[in-house]
C-alpha cells in the first residue's frame, strides 16, 4: 500500500537555525498537510496546500514557517529561525479527494537545543 | 469552529474485555469523523471514518464506531481487547469540503492488561 514518507525521522537543531522537514506524499494525491504534536499535547493543524498554494493555515503558522512543493514528489516545511517551542513531532499528510481520509507519515521529531 | 473532546486520557482494560473510547465533537456543519491509532514511534493510522453513509462504521482490527448526531458523539468500541491494541487513539473531525483540515481530540492511551 502506498505510504507517506518523511525524512529525517529525528532532527536536532540549534535555536535560531533554519530547518527543513521533508515529505513525499502518496503519488496521486492532491492535498497536502502539515500537523505538529508537542509532547503531551494534541495534534495541531499547521497548514494545508493544494494546487501549488496554501489553502488554509493556522495561527501557529506564522512568518517563520513556509511550505513548498519544489517538484512533483516532495513537500517541505521550512522553519526559518527555530525557537525552543518549535520542538515537537511534525506529521505530513496527504489525501486524494474530498471524503477520502488523510494518510499520515511516521513523523519527524524536531528537537531544538 | 470545530472541536473534539475525548473523555479519559488513559484507559486500562483487561485482555478480552470491551474497549470503549469516548469522543464528542462540536461542529457547525455536518462533519466527517475519524478515528486514528498511533503505535509507539509510528505515524497516525486510520482505523475508520464516518462520511455520512451508515451511522455504524466498521474499521480495521475489529473496531467499530457509531455516529450519534443527537449526542454529537462518535464513540469507538471493540468487543474483546487484544494485547496488540495497546496504543494511543485519536478522534478527529473535519467539515465536508475538499481538502479540509482535521481537528483532533487530545487522545486516549489504551493499556491492555494480561
Amino acid at each position: 500500500e502506498p505510504e507517506v514518507t518523511q525524512t529525517p525521522s529525528h532532527q536536532v537543531t540549534q535555536m535560531g537555525q533554519e530547518v527543513i522537514l521533508r515529505c513525499v506524499p502518496i503519488s496521486n494525491h492532491l492535498y497536502f498537510y502539515w500537523y505538529r504534536q508537542i509532547l503531551g499535547q494534541k495534534v495541531e493543524f499547521l497548514v494545508s496546500f493544494y494546487n501549488n498554494e496554501i489553502s488554509e493555515k493556522s495561527e501557529i503558522f506564522d512568518d517563520q514557517f513556509s511550505v513548498e512543493r519544489p517538484d512533483g514528489s516532495n513537500f517541505t516545511l521550512k522553519i526559518r529561525s527555530t525557537k525552543l517551542e518549535d520542538s515537537a513531532m511534525y506529521f505530513c499528510a496527504s489525501t486524494g479527494t474530498n471524503n477520502q481520509p488523510q494518510h499520515f507519515g511516521d513523523g519527524t521529531r524536531l528537537s531544538i537545543l | 469552529a470545530q472541536s473534539v473532546t475525548q473523555l479519559g486520557s488513559h484507559v486500562s482494560v483487561s485482555e478480552g474485555a470491551l474497549v470503549l473510547l469516548r469522543c464528542n465533537y462540536s461542529s457547525s456543519v455536518p462533519p466527517y469523523l475519524f478515528w486514528y491509532v498511533q503505535y509507539p514511534n509510528q505515524g497516525l493510522q486510520l482505523l475508520l471514518k464516518y462520511t455520512s453513509a451508515a451511522t455504524l462504521v466498521k474499521g480495521i482490527n475489529g473496531f467499530e464506531a457509531e455516529f450519534k448526531k443527537s449526542e454529537t458523539s462518535f464513540h469507538l468500541t471493540k468487543p474483546s481487547a487484544h494485547m496488540s491494541d495497546a496504543a494511543e487513539y485519536f478522534c478527529a473531525v473535519s467539515d465536508r469540503a475538499a481538502g479540509n483540515k482535521l481537528t483532533f481530540g487530545g487522545g486516549t492511551r489504551v493499556l491492555v492488561k494480561p
